[in-house]
């Protein structure tokens, strides 16, 4: 039962032009999400947030954007550079007491060419 | 200022035997989680800790496995009698509170073999 989908494995772009990224969630309840970066044998590492009050939360070169009534998130990276090749997940959750537990997509691995 | 810390970073298991995984919080986090990831998939929450509480274990198997978060010490995975489905990285997060970022460390590996 995947609740928060990324449906693509993989993507390239060249440095200089934009990356977006795509996330899905099924479950209404979710109203906080999050986009982490992971390089190989370390751990996933916070980018940037939003609350499902806002739609578009930017922060440097990132930006998040939510479209709740098509329960869809993307991140755009502008411009893409080689240091951004990770893999990305998005993750959601519950933003009530006592239900903190993050639900995490299958990742998105992105490659910068330089 | 020292993150979240695992440790081992490499667990390798025979069948049968035991894995204990460790997690040390950032320093002022009380609370703890730990996630699994199989193999090409995302990461699954298995447990949300408190210092000397669980607060929520529906992502923990019912057999098996444990995880606690004593007073004092680090917060301990504990996986008895491990299977080949056991093999996995398993990462732990901290955060000062509810509802606050959740900070992950570098994971465990476990190998059954």
């Amino acid at each position: 039962d995947q609740q928060v989908k990324q449906n693509s494995p993989s993507l390239s772009v060249q440095e200089g032009r934009i990356s977006i990224l795509n996330c899905d969630y099924t479950n209404s309840m979710f109203d906080y999400f999050l986009w982490y970066k992971k390089y190989p044998a370390e751990g996933p590492t916070f980018l940037i947030s939003i609350s499902s009050i806002k739609d578009k939360n930017e922060d440097g070169r990132f930006t998040v954007f939510l479209n709740k009534s098509a329960k869809h998130l993307s991140l755009h990276i502008v411009p893409s550079q080689p240091g951004d090749s990770a893999v990305y997940f998005c993750a959601a959750r519950v933003d009530q007491t006592g239900a903190n537990n993050l639900f995490f997509g299958t990742g998105t691995r992105l490659t910068v060419i330089p | 200022n020292a993150g979240v810390m695992q440790n081992p970073r490499h667990l390798v298991r025979r069948r049968g035997q035991e894995a204990r995984l460790r997690c040390s919080p950032v320093k002022g986090h009380s609370h703890v989680y730990w996630y699994r990831q199989l193999p090409e998939e995302g990461l699954k929450f298995m447990v949300y800790l408190q210092k000397e509480n669980i607060i929520d274990e529906s992502g923990m198997p019912k057999e098996r496995f444990s995880a606690e978060f004593p007073k004092e010490g680090p917060s301990i995975l504990r996986i008895q009698q491990v299977v080949r489905g056991d093999s996995a990285a398993y990462f732990c997060a901290s955060s000062r509170g509810t509802l606050y970022e959740q900070y992950f460390g570098p994971g465990t590996r476990l190998t059954v073999t």
